[in-house]
Protein backbone atom coordinates (compact mmCIF):
# COMPACT_ATOMS: atom_id res chain seq x y z
CA UNK A 1 0.00 0.00 0.00
CA UNK A 2 1.52 3.77 -1.04
CA UNK A 3 1.99 5.77 1.93
CA UNK A 4 -0.36 8.57 -0.34
CA UNK A 5 -2.89 7.68 -2.21
CA UNK A 6 -4.44 9.99 -4.27
CA UNK A 7 -7.40 9.80 -7.66
CA UNK A 8 -4.99 10.48 -10.43
CA UNK A 9 -8.42 11.30 -12.74
CA UNK A 10 -8.87 12.90 -15.05
CA UNK A 11 -11.56 15.15 -13.69
CA UNK A 12 -13.23 17.41 -15.78
CA UNK A 13 -15.52 20.21 -15.09
CA UNK A 14 -17.05 23.39 -16.47
CA UNK A 15 -16.08 26.88 -15.97
CA UNK A 16 -17.14 28.26 -12.35
CA UNK A 17 -17.84 24.78 -11.14
CA UNK A 18 -16.04 23.79 -7.56
CA UNK A 19 -13.56 21.41 -6.93
CA UNK A 20 -12.85 18.64 -4.85
CA UNK A 21 -9.03 17.25 -4.63
CA UNK A 22 -8.19 14.44 -2.17
CA UNK A 23 -6.02 12.42 -0.84
CA UNK A 24 -5.65 9.54 2.12
CA UNK A 25 -2.44 8.60 3.82
CA UNK A 26 -1.39 6.63 6.25
CA UNK A 27 1.76 7.74 8.24
CA UNK A 28 0.06 9.63 11.39
CA UNK A 29 3.43 10.98 11.76
CA UNK A 30 2.85 13.44 8.95
CA UNK A 31 2.04 16.84 10.24
CA UNK A 32 2.56 19.42 7.02
CA UNK A 33 0.43 18.75 4.28
CA UNK A 34 0.98 21.04 0.75
CA UNK A 35 -0.40 21.07 -2.32
CA UNK A 36 1.49 21.09 -5.11
CA UNK A 37 0.56 22.45 -9.03
CA UNK A 38 1.92 21.19 -11.95
CA UNK A 39 1.20 22.97 -15.58
CA UNK A 40 1.67 20.70 -18.83
CA UNK A 41 5.69 20.32 -19.37
CA UNK A 42 6.74 22.16 -16.27
CA UNK A 43 7.87 21.48 -12.63
CA UNK A 44 5.54 21.10 -9.82
CA UNK A 45 4.91 24.61 -7.81
CA UNK A 46 4.07 24.84 -4.13
CA UNK A 47 0.27 26.19 -4.05
CA UNK A 48 -0.11 25.98 -0.40
CA UNK A 49 0.10 24.26 2.27
CA UNK A 50 -1.46 23.46 5.96
CA UNK A 51 -0.02 22.63 9.78
CA UNK A 52 -1.96 19.93 11.31
CA UNK A 53 -5.64 19.82 10.95
CA UNK A 54 -8.36 22.44 9.62
CA UNK A 55 -8.57 24.67 7.12
CA UNK A 56 -6.39 27.33 5.57
CA UNK A 57 -8.08 29.92 2.68
CA UNK A 58 -5.99 31.19 0.31
CA UNK A 59 -7.91 33.02 -2.62
CA UNK A 60 -10.64 30.75 -4.61
CA UNK A 61 -8.09 27.46 -2.92
CA UNK A 62 -9.10 26.30 0.23
CA UNK A 63 -6.94 23.31 1.65
CA UNK A 64 -8.38 21.06 4.44
CA UNK A 65 -7.21 18.26 6.54
CA UNK A 66 -8.72 15.75 8.70
CA UNK A 67 -5.88 13.86 10.91
CA UNK A 68 -8.45 11.75 12.45
CA UNK A 69 -9.13 10.25 9.26
CA UNK A 70 -5.84 10.99 7.35
CA UNK A 71 -7.84 12.95 4.72
CA UNK A 72 -6.58 15.52 2.75
CA UNK A 73 -8.44 17.96 0.34
CA UNK A 74 -7.96 21.05 -1.87
CA UNK A 75 -11.15 22.94 -2.78
CA UNK A 76 -11.00 24.72 -5.52
CA UNK A 77 -14.48 27.66 -6.05
CA UNK A 78 -15.18 29.58 -9.41
CA UNK A 79 -12.84 27.32 -11.30
CA UNK A 80 -11.25 28.70 -14.44
CA UNK A 81 -9.85 27.82 -17.24
CA UNK A 82 -6.25 28.77 -16.20
CA UNK A 83 -6.28 26.21 -12.81
CA UNK A 84 -6.23 23.13 -15.52
CA UNK A 85 -3.14 21.21 -14.40
CA UNK A 86 -1.97 18.64 -11.95
CA UNK A 87 -2.61 18.92 -8.12
CA UNK A 88 -0.27 16.64 -6.60
CA UNK A 89 -1.13 16.21 -2.71
CA UNK A 90 2.53 16.33 -0.41
CA UNK A 91 2.06 15.52 3.03
CA UNK A 92 5.25 15.35 5.67
CA UNK A 93 6.73 14.70 9.13
CA UNK A 94 8.35 18.30 9.53
CA UNK A 95 8.14 21.49 7.24
CA UNK A 96 11.88 21.01 5.68
CA UNK A 97 11.90 16.92 5.78
CA UNK A 98 11.32 14.79 2.41
CA UNK A 99 8.11 15.24 1.25
CA UNK A 100 6.00 11.76 -0.02
CA UNK A 101 4.15 12.92 -3.03
CA UNK A 102 0.51 11.59 -3.89
CA UNK A 103 0.19 10.62 -7.72
CA UNK A 104 -1.39 13.64 -8.60
CA UNK A 105 -4.85 14.06 -10.23
CA UNK A 106 -5.21 15.62 -13.47
CA UNK A 107 -7.98 18.56 -14.09
CA UNK A 108 -8.87 20.46 -16.55
CA UNK A 109 -11.26 23.27 -16.95
CA UNK A 110 -13.41 24.17 -19.77
CA UNK A 111 -14.72 26.85 -20.96
CA UNK B 1 12.18 28.35 -11.52
CA UNK B 2 13.84 30.61 -10.18
CA UNK B 3 17.13 29.58 -8.42
CA UNK B 4 17.32 26.59 -10.17
CA UNK B 5 18.40 24.98 -14.00
CA UNK B 6 18.01 21.88 -15.43
CA UNK B 7 20.06 21.16 -18.67
CA UNK B 8 19.96 19.82 -21.13
CA UNK B 9 16.07 19.90 -21.21
CA UNK B 10 15.15 17.45 -23.77
CA UNK B 11 17.75 14.61 -24.85
CA UNK B 12 17.25 11.84 -26.96
CA UNK B 13 19.82 8.77 -26.28
CA UNK B 14 20.37 5.13 -27.08
CA UNK B 15 19.99 2.11 -25.41
CA UNK B 16 22.99 1.30 -23.56
CA UNK B 17 25.14 4.40 -23.88
CA UNK B 18 25.65 7.01 -20.18
CA UNK B 19 23.87 9.72 -20.09
CA UNK B 20 24.36 12.59 -17.17
CA UNK B 21 21.74 15.71 -16.09
CA UNK B 22 22.58 18.55 -14.80
CA UNK B 23 21.30 20.32 -12.11
CA UNK B 24 22.61 23.70 -11.03
CA UNK B 25 21.52 25.91 -8.40
CA UNK B 26 22.32 29.52 -7.32
CA UNK B 27 20.25 29.29 -3.87
CA UNK B 28 22.66 28.08 -1.79
CA UNK B 29 20.23 25.39 -0.40
CA UNK B 30 21.78 22.00 1.67
CA UNK B 31 19.36 19.77 0.51
CA UNK B 32 19.16 18.45 -3.79
CA UNK B 33 16.69 15.91 -5.23
CA UNK B 34 16.08 13.53 -8.45
CA UNK B 35 12.73 12.63 -9.27
CA UNK B 36 11.56 10.68 -12.50
CA UNK B 37 7.77 11.16 -13.05
CA UNK B 38 5.81 8.73 -14.91
CA UNK B 39 2.45 8.07 -15.88
CA UNK B 40 0.73 5.82 -13.48
CA UNK B 41 3.64 6.47 -11.06
CA UNK B 42 3.80 9.96 -10.34
CA UNK B 43 6.94 11.55 -9.22
CA UNK B 44 9.40 9.03 -7.57
CA UNK B 45 12.71 9.79 -5.65
CA UNK B 46 15.84 8.47 -7.86
CA UNK B 47 18.63 10.06 -5.21
CA UNK B 48 19.39 12.81 -3.15
CA UNK B 49 21.93 14.88 -1.32
CA UNK B 50 21.93 16.66 1.85
CA UNK B 51 25.24 17.96 1.44
CA UNK B 52 28.49 18.30 -0.75
CA UNK B 53 29.57 15.11 -1.29
CA UNK B 54 26.55 13.75 0.91
CA UNK B 55 24.05 11.60 -1.16
CA UNK B 56 21.69 8.98 -0.58
CA UNK B 57 19.47 6.37 -2.43
CA UNK B 58 15.71 6.91 -3.11
CA UNK B 59 13.27 4.47 -4.02
CA UNK B 60 14.15 3.93 -7.70
CA UNK B 61 17.95 4.44 -7.51
CA UNK B 62 18.69 1.20 -9.46
CA UNK B 63 20.77 1.78 -12.59
CA UNK B 64 21.71 5.68 -11.30
CA UNK B 65 24.72 7.38 -9.21
CA UNK B 66 24.67 10.67 -8.32
CA UNK B 67 27.57 13.12 -7.93
CA UNK B 68 28.13 16.19 -5.82
CA UNK B 69 31.46 17.78 -5.74
CA UNK B 70 29.92 21.60 -5.38
CA UNK B 71 27.02 23.00 -3.12
CA UNK B 72 25.48 24.62 -6.62
CA UNK B 73 25.46 21.33 -8.57
CA UNK B 74 24.02 17.91 -8.41
CA UNK B 75 24.38 15.29 -11.16
CA UNK B 76 22.33 12.53 -12.22
CA UNK B 77 24.05 9.67 -14.53
CA UNK B 78 22.45 6.86 -15.96
CA UNK B 79 25.32 4.44 -16.55
CA UNK B 80 23.77 2.63 -19.14
CA UNK B 81 20.61 3.68 -20.45
CA UNK B 82 17.68 1.65 -20.71
CA UNK B 83 14.24 2.41 -22.62
CA UNK B 84 12.70 1.88 -19.03
CA UNK B 85 14.75 5.06 -18.09
CA UNK B 86 12.71 6.82 -20.60
CA UNK B 87 11.37 9.86 -18.62
CA UNK B 88 10.67 13.15 -17.17
CA UNK B 89 13.15 13.84 -14.54
CA UNK B 90 13.04 16.71 -12.20
CA UNK B 91 15.84 18.29 -9.90
CA UNK B 92 14.38 19.85 -6.57
CA UNK B 93 15.58 21.76 -3.63
CA UNK B 94 14.89 22.46 -0.80
CA UNK B 95 16.37 24.98 2.54
CA UNK B 96 16.74 23.88 6.21
CA UNK B 97 16.11 25.82 9.40
CA UNK B 98 12.91 27.77 10.65
CA UNK B 99 10.30 28.66 7.51
CA UNK B 100 12.30 26.34 4.99
CA UNK B 101 8.61 25.04 3.15
CA UNK B 102 8.53 22.59 0.53
CA UNK B 103 10.61 21.91 -2.50
CA UNK B 104 11.68 24.10 -5.65
CA UNK B 105 11.45 22.20 -8.63
CA UNK B 106 13.33 22.85 -11.65
CA UNK B 107 11.84 22.05 -15.60
CA UNK B 108 12.63 19.06 -15.73
CA UNK B 109 14.61 16.90 -18.32
CA UNK B 110 12.59 15.17 -21.03
CA UNK B 111 14.61 11.63 -21.79
CA UNK B 112 14.46 9.41 -24.44
CA UNK B 113 15.98 6.09 -25.23
CA UNK B 114 15.99 4.62 -28.01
Amino acid sequence: QKEVEQDPGPLSVPEGAIVSLNCTYSNSAFQYFMWYRQYSRKGPELLMYTYSSGNKEDGRFTAQVDKSSKYISLFIRDSQPSDSATYLCAPTVTSGSRLTFGEGTQLTVNP
Amino acid sequence: DAGITQSPRHKVTETGTPVTLRCHQTENHRYMYWYRQDPGHGLRLIHYSYGVKDTDKGEVSDGYSVSRSKTEDFLLTLESATSSQTSVYFCAISATGQGAIGYTFGSGTRLTVV
